[in-house]
């Protein structure tokens, strides 16, 4: 069956370091990835995609790889904030075209920035 | 910055009873969909919407849920009879054709 494995625990970490987040998934063939951000009570909130031919891609403090051949895809915060602290998920969706059909969530992973 | 807006942010009602969740999304995007997340649960999909008809809906989405857009602007997402298991927050989502989806901050529904 398909899975998609975000790790449930919490990851704390010490402002200014680099969080890295994992995202492993079997018995799918995703075209592209996606991780979102998720405050308590809040609606998930766009951060990056990434596609099944790129290899990486950054925004500001953000990173994604995605290892298509692991099934794979690391998120990485670098510099990290208290700001940063939130529960971030995982999404993918198999299909060929870019409609964000029907998005498979994570589990997401909390992670806890202190000052 | 425009947003994805959903009303009512909280509705309590009976087992049986019909709800209705309204969503305004983002006025150029073209495809809508409807996520819930159970109480410390994922994320699930329930239905996309475009071009006036549902492209995908998952098993979740039974006879007992139906999706609308009734004008220009609004999207809606009906259930018809609800249960004890439709206690979630459900999100209203739009997008271009990008695949990122822009997401409502959500409406609690709890079925008491």
């Amino acid at each position: 069956s398909q899975k998609i494995e975000q790790n449930s625990e919490a990851l704390n970490i010490q402002e200014g370091k680099t969080a890295t987040l994992t995202c492993n998934y079997t018995n799918y063939s995703p075209a592209y990835l996606q991780w979102y951000r998720q405050d308590p009570g809040r609606g998930p909130v766009f951060l990056l995609l990434i596609r099944e031919n790129e290899k990486e891609k950054r925004k500001e403090r953000l990173k994604v790889t995605f290892d298509t051949t692991l099934k794979q895809s690391l998120f990485h915060i670098t510099a990290s904030q208290p700001a940063d602290s939130a529960t971030y998920l995982c999404a993918l969706d198999p299909s060929k075209n870019n409609a964000g059909n029907m998005l498979t969530f994570g589990g997401g992973t909390r992670l806890m920035v202190k000052p | 910055e425009p947003e994805v807006t959903q009303t009512p942010s909280h509705q309590v009602t009976q087992m049986g009873q019909e709800v209705i969740l309204r969503c305004v999304p983002i006025s150029n995007h073209l495809y809508f969909y409807w996520y819930r997340q159970i109480l410390g649960q994922k994320v699930e999909f329930l239905v996309s919407f475009y071009n006036n008809e549902i492209s995908e809906k998952s098993e979740i989405f039974d006879d007992q849920f139906s999706v609308e857009r009734p004008d220009g602007s609004n999207f809606t997402l009906k259930i018809r009879s609800t249960k004890l298991e439709d206690s979630a927050m459900y999100f209203c989502a739009s997008s271009k054709d990008t695949g990122e989806l822009f997401f409502g901050e959500g409406s609690r529904l709890t079925v008491l």
